[in-house]
């Protein structure tokens, strides 16, 4: 597609159940990223993937959460035993940064539509 | 790692007058700035950014300035138009990486 894709766009589900979000990334973008927004906050860094290099997971808030990025292209975010405190927005972004690509390109992040998660 | 500050949290200018929105971070190794606008409801979008090898940027009525020395970047918006209002987010790389750290954000709005 011609942008970033993610699914679920909603997702109510109870406490204590596990939830799966999926981000497919622009094509050919070398980097991934997932961030969280709270109701009226920021934009909170979860983890960065770039290219086969091992991932930056130092913004993921527990051990309940992991992500994965399979052949370098779709990420799934898995939160398990989902708590109240984690209905947020989660945001995947992608890029490539300048100086790895043959095209010009400056870094800039393209953001999905985001998946509401809602832990009731 | 990297810390991004940002202030005001809201703010409300007239239309016509000028905003500003100010960020501080910790990294001095940090070299690129992007500010991104988000609509609501919607997705952030870049609107400008500048690296540490640039003191000042211009973007018809959008303008980031950075110093180094002192480590703050601010967001100057001239000539305020409704459609402005939305929350603005600052970013910096860490480390010199294109791992972005964004601030708290900034809810502008511009009253008609």
């Amino acid at each position: 597609g011609a942008g970033v894709s993610q699914s679920p766009s909603n997702k109510v589900t109870e406490k204590g159940k596990d939830v799966e979000l999926r981000c497919d990334p622009i094509s050919g973008h070398t980097a991934l990223y997932w961030y969280r927004q709270s109701l009226g906050q920021g934009l909170e860094f979860l983890i960065y993937f770039q290219g086969n290099s091992a991932p930056d997971k130092s913004g993921l808030p527990s051990d309940r959460f992991s992500a994965e990025r399979t052949g370098g292209s779709v990420s799934t975010l898995t939160i398990q035993r989902t708590q109240q405190e984690d209905s947020a927005v989660y945001l995947c972004a992608s890029t490539t940064p300048p100086g790895l690509a043959s095209l010009p390109n400056t870094g800039e992040l393209f953001f999905g539509e985001g998946s509401r998660l809602t832990v009731l | 790692g990297e810390n991004v500050e940002q202030h005001p949290s809201t703010l409300s200018v007239q239309e016509g007058d000028s905003a500003v929105i100010k960020c501080t971070y910790s990294d001095s190794a940090s070299n690129y700035f992007p500010w991104y606008k988000q609509e609501l409801g919607k997705r952030p979008q870049l609107i400008i950014d500048i690296r540490s090898n640039v003191g000042e940027k211009k973007d018809q009525r959008i303008a980031v300035t950075l110093n180094k020395t002192a480590k703050h970047f601010s967001l100057h918006i001239t000539e305020t138009q409704p459609e402005d209002s939305a929350v603005y987010f600052c970013a910096a790389s860490e480390g010199g990486t294109y791992k972005y750290i964004f601030g708290t954000g900034t809810r502008l709005k511009v009253l008609a």
